[in-house]
């Protein structure tokens, strides 16, 4: 059984703060890692797609770092703003498959 | 803008009755993906569809069929519906791109109560 760990489970942060989660995945038979965010009451919606070792991508204040190696990728939020408010969920991708982790949910207070 | 729609946001039906969930996306995508969502568990994939008329187990297909008749439609079909399947369903579409990874695109869930 493969398992997607995320870190933590939940966050509280005053507006403003910045804030980082992480995600950790086997590292065997690495394919490609997924962050997606998805706000209460929308569907989800993809953030990255990351496959190479050391990939860093960013997204205006949201950028996310890949170690395959080790199995690990993070997710940074600069200057976190209410309508960051979502669950972040991360997944590796196995053969056309994706396998997702419970997600971390972060809510920023105004 | 890619767009995937799902037939009902809520749902209640009884214990027994045969349900049916129904998902579109108006992308020509050749992959569709049905998860369900419980608190405490990420997104377990139930069914996937490479194509017209395929389909695939994912990792808890028990109590649940599908079908794929036309390539935007991908229907998830509870037999005889049980109180543990009372769920948040997702489906996903996203188009086949050979060996490069794609995300997916999902629809905006179906939160199904059955009593």
């Amino acid at each position: 059984i493969l398992n997607v760990e995320q870190s933590p489970q939940s966050l509280h942060v005053q507006e403003g703060d910045s804030t980082n989660f992480t995600c950790s995945f086997p590292s065997s038979n690495f394919y490609a890692l997924h962050w997606y965010r998805w706000e209460t009451a929308k569907s989800p919606e993809a953030l990255f797609v990351m496959t190479l070792n050391g990939d860093e991508k960013k997204k205006g204040r949201i950028s996310a770092t890949l170690n395959t190696k080790e199995g690990y990728s993070y997710l940074y939020i600069k200057g976190s703003q209410p309508e960051d408010s979502a669950t972040y969920l991360c997944t590796t991708e196995i053969e056309d498959k994706l396998i997702f982790g419970t997600g971390t949910r972060l809510q920023v207070f105004p | 803008d890619v767009k995937v729609t799902q037939s009902s946001r809520y749902l209640v039906k009884r214990t027994g009755e045969k349900v049916f969930l129904e998902c579109v996306q108006d992308m020509d995508h050749e992959n569709m993906f049905w998860y369900r969502q419980d608190p405490g568990l990420g997104l377990r994939l139930i069914y996937f569809s490479y194509d017209v008329k395929m389909k695939e187990k994912g990792d808890i297909p028990e109590g649940y069929s599908v079908s794929r008749e036309k390539k935007e439609r991908f229907s998830l079909i509870l037999e005889s519906a049980s109180t543990n399947q009372t769920s948040m369903y997702l489906c996903a579409s996203r188009p086949r791109t050979g060996w490069l990874p794609y995300e997916q695109y999902f629809g905006p869930g179906t939160r199904l109560t059955v009593t």
